[in-house]
């Protein structure tokens, strides 16, 4: 059955260092990936995703992400966090069984953002 | 153009009482999926409705039900609450019955006593 853990619950950091959020996941076939962030009071927003091609993909608010197949790892990115990326941030794999489709979330991670 | 819209707000039932949620797509989406997020948690997946035909479900029992109506929005039934029905129900609409074009609803709030 798929999976996908994010190990780091918290993190915080300063406003312009640099971020990483770890993402893992396990399935079978060629994974679609996702990162979602959701703010206190906002519901969830895409991010970013992964189908295929590029292992590198660029999403919105300058937030990246790099597909890692070897480490089954879907890592998040952003050279320089601002105060307004303080949220709560999901990974999430998409997987099929014939036409039908599932999304698996992790259990978050929650990025303080330090002034 | 309206987002997802998602009907009520909030809501406080009674444990054995049954209660049904409200979800309205963006214009255009016929796929509507269902969520619970229990509060700390990530959202779990329940179903997924795409042309009116159930095309993806999580593991939830058999007291969550779901339907999609002909204009495309959807409603998510649970009978018999228990009090770990406690959750942010989120509904997220998209335009195929996949998950990479989808946009989510503000949310229920379902809480049980």
């Amino acid at each position: 059955a798929q999976s996908v853990t994010q190990p780091d619950i918290h993190i915080t950091v300063s406003e312009g260092a640099s971020l990483e959020l770890r993402c893992n996941y396990s399935y079978g076939a060629t994974p679609y990936l996702f990162w979602y962030v959701q703010s206190p009071g906002q519901g969830l927003q895409l991010l970013l995703k992964y189908f295929s091609g590029d292992t590198l993909v660029q999403g919105i608010k300058g937030f990246e992400a790099e597909f890692k197949r070897s480490q089954s790892s879907f890592n998040l990115r952003k050279p320089s966090v601002h105060w307004s990326d303080a949220a709560e941030y999901f990974c999430a794999v998409e997987s099929s069984g014939g036409s039908n489709y599932k999304l698996t979330f992790g259990k978050g991670t929650l990025l303080t953002v330090n002034p | 153009d309206a987002g997802v819209t998602q009907s009520p707000t909030h809501l406080i039932k009674t444990r054995g009482q049954q209660v049904t949620l409200r979800c309205s797509p963006i214009s255009g989406h016929k796929s509507v999926s269902w969520y619970q997020q229990v509060l700390g948690q990530g959202p779990q997946f329940i179903f997924q409705y795409y042309e009116k035909e159930e095309r993806g479900r999580g593991n939830f029992p058999d007291r969550f039900s779901a339907r999609q109506f002909p204009n495309y929005s959807s409603e998510l039934n649970v009978n018999a609450l228990l009090l770990g029905d406690s959750a942010l129900y989120l509904c997220a609409s998209s335009l195929r019955n996949r998950f990479y074009e989808q946009y989510f609803g503000p949310g229920t709030r379902l809480t049980v006593t």
